[in-house]
This record gives C-alpha cells, structure tokens and sequence, in this order.
C-alpha cells in the first residue's frame, strides 16, 4: 500500500486550461502539503493543511487552489494554467504540523504545458 | 544566513569512503532540522528530524550533528557504498508547517 498516493504521475496540457491533480495518503497524519520542485530542484513549499483548514499559503499565484474533502485527502487544482507552471508537484504529509517523524512524500507529478 | 544552503552540490567517493556534507539554516526563529535522502525516480525518504542543539542521530552508517546556535548540521556516511547515491536534503522548519529545503548535496559513490 502506497502511504501517499499521487494521480496522474504525468500530465500534459495546453496553455489556458484547467486541471488537477490528486493527493491521499493512508497513514492518518493530520498535515498534508503542497510542494512544487522548480527548474533549479529546489523544492518549494506551496500549501499546508491542517485538519481541513489552510494553515500556510506561500506567495502562489491564486490560480492555484488546494482542496481538501477530508484529512486524508488534498487536492490542487490550478485554473488558466501557464508555462511557467510546468515543474513537478509533490504532495506530503506528517503526523503533526512540526513534522516530528519526519515528512512523508509522494512519488510527484510531472506537468508540462505547451 | 536568510535561506537553507547546502554545500558541496554534488560528490563524488571510492566506494567504502567516508565523507560529509554541510547544511546552513537560520538559527533564528528555529524549530527542526530535517534530513532526507532522496533517490533518483523516487520520493524524498526521511533520514532524520532534529530539534535540540548538540544533537547526534544516527542510522545504520549514517549520522547527522546538530548546532542551531551557530545554524550548521553536519550529515556523516561511513564506509560509502553505491547504494548510499542519492541527492541528501537538509530543510529547516521555521514555524509549525513551514519546512524550507536546500537545493541538495548529490552523492555519487564510484564502485
């Protein structure tokens, strides 16, 4: 069983669409995150979520909105999509907002926009 | 220091080397220091979480120290192996979920 899950692992779009992307894990943890991995590797935290209420939203644009139906699950949907967004998008979660075991992350999506 | 800084950005060893690498963090504002190993086409793997100054964690042939006074962690392999290649990433929390992570130290261990 895969602790956290991520669909699709690849996606490809044009400019000016919208699209998501899916996140669960399986482990019970109550924080769950949003990183996007830039040009350079560098990742960059994006969302947190903290029992269903966004606890930290870094400076991304608001095309970018996370989604969370329950503790287990948060999802990012991102509207009139731009090349600039094309990275890889990795969701995490931990037992607590500290981290205190440490993150625990998902395999990544890869999007492209052409 | 106001970001996460790793050093060196990439290594090469003999296999059965030992070697180190450094992470540089704000000491201000300070709650943990994480360590994570992350292979090719995986997913980032939590080596070790750190939280006291003077901290010493270790696994296997891996350990990690600790200074948040001066804002430096020290991540130490003993006796490398090829399978210890990966990219090690150090991020320093600052605030509950608020993990900032270095752009990485990539090992290669030469057979």
């Amino acid at each position: 069983d895969t602790a956290v899950s991520q669909t699709p692992k690849y996606l490809v779009t044009q400019m000016g669409n919208d699209k998501s992307i899916k996140c669960e894990q399986n482990l019970g943890h109550d924080t769950m995150y949003w990183y996007k991995q830039d040009s350079k590797k560098f990742l960059k935290i994006m969302f947190s979520y903290n029992n269903k209420e966004l606890i930290i939203n870094e400076t991304v644009p608001n095309r970018f909105s996370p989604k969370s139906p329950d503790k287990a699950h948060l999802n990012l949907h991102i509207n009139s999509l731009e090349l600039g967004d094309s990275a890889v998008y990795f969701c995490a979660s931990s037992q607590d907002g500290a981290g205190s075991d440490g993150y625990t992350f998902g395999s990544g999506t890869r999007l492209t926009v052409v | 220091i106001l970001n996460v800084e790793q050093s060196p950005q990439s290594l090469h060893v003999q296999e059965g080397d030992s070697t180190n690498f450094t992470c540089s963090f704000p000491s201000s504002n300070f709650y943990a220091l994480h360590w994570y190993r992350w292979e090719t086409a995986k997913s980032p793997e939590a080596l070790f979480v750190m939280t006291l100054n003077g901290d010493e964690k270790k696994k296997g042939r891996i350990s990690a120290t600790l200074n948040t006074k001066e804002g430096y962690s020290y991540l130490y392999i003993k006796g490398s192996q090829p399978e210890d290649s990966a990219t090690y990433l150090c991020a320093s929390l600052r605030g509950a979920n608020n993990l900032f992570f270095g752009t990485g130290t990539r090992l290669t261990v030469i057979p």
